[in-house]
């Protein structure tokens, strides 16, 4: 089982330009969701998913957007970058049906904007 | 919103020290999970507690959530360097969404 995966790994963008953050997950999880981690604040979750077609927003929504056509991948958008968007996100997986919401999460994607 | 808060932030023990990581909720937990995260890496799930009174252990590590059910204790006896890394507890909210706490980053010196 690859579990979730999250790509790319590492990124470097200017302010204003685009780009997607893809998560997969091979564990038939109906929850989806994109953290992400800046030093002494924790985890603060940006967008979650319930199910394919089904979003939220989280804590930290604005700059970010998301999708979800399959059960399996949960891509996160950047529009037009921001320093403050400078980070390290996390996509995370569980099976809530289970009655616990145990995450799987991926291995992180360490996003520097200049 | 439900907050959590965990004590210590920051902690340096002596490799073979025990050592206590604290989580408070500002409201009742339903479910308390502990996770891992290595330097650079992502987190993995430690335990789960949703019972007061509930106390787990896996190897070195026991976890227990106090039979009010807004304070969690992790304990690590004898620590070794593997036990460093950042622990974070998380909670759920609704809907299946979590919240953390801060983190405490545990080093352990050989």
């Amino acid at each position: 089982n690859a579990g979730v995966t999250q790509t790319p790994k590492f990124q470097v963008l200017k302010t204003g330009q685009s780009m997607t953050l893809q998560c997969a997950q091979d564990m038939n999880h109906e929850y989806m969701s994109w953290y992400r981690q800046d030093p002494g604040m924790g985890l603060r979750l940006i967008h979650y998913s319930v199910g394919a077609g089904i979003t939220d927003q989280g804590e930290v929504p604005n700059g970010y957007n998301v999708s979800r056509s399959t059960t399996e991948d949960f891509p996160l958008r950047l529009l037009s970058a921001a320093p403050s968007q400078t980070s390290v996100y996390f996509c995370a997986s569980s099976l809530v049906s289970s009655g616990a919401n145990v995450l799987t999460f991926g291995a992180g994607s360490r996003l520097t904007v200049l | 919103s439900q907050e959590l808060e965990q004590s210590p932030q920051s902690l340096i023990v002596q490799e073979g020290k025990n050592l206590t990581i604290n989580c408070t909720s500002s409201k009742t937990l339903y479910g308390l999970y502990w996770y891992k995260q290595k330097y650079g890496e992502g987190l993995i799930f430690l335990m789960m507690l949703q019972k007061g009174g509930e106390e787990k252990s896996h190897e070195k590590i026991t976890a227990k959530l106090d039979e009010k059910k807004q304070q969690s204790s992790l304990h690590i006896t004898a620590s070794q360097p593997s036990h460093a890394g950042i622990y974070l507890c998380g909670a759920d909210a609704n809907a299946g969404k979590s919240t953390f706490g801060d983190g405490t980053t545990l080093t352990v010196k050989p």
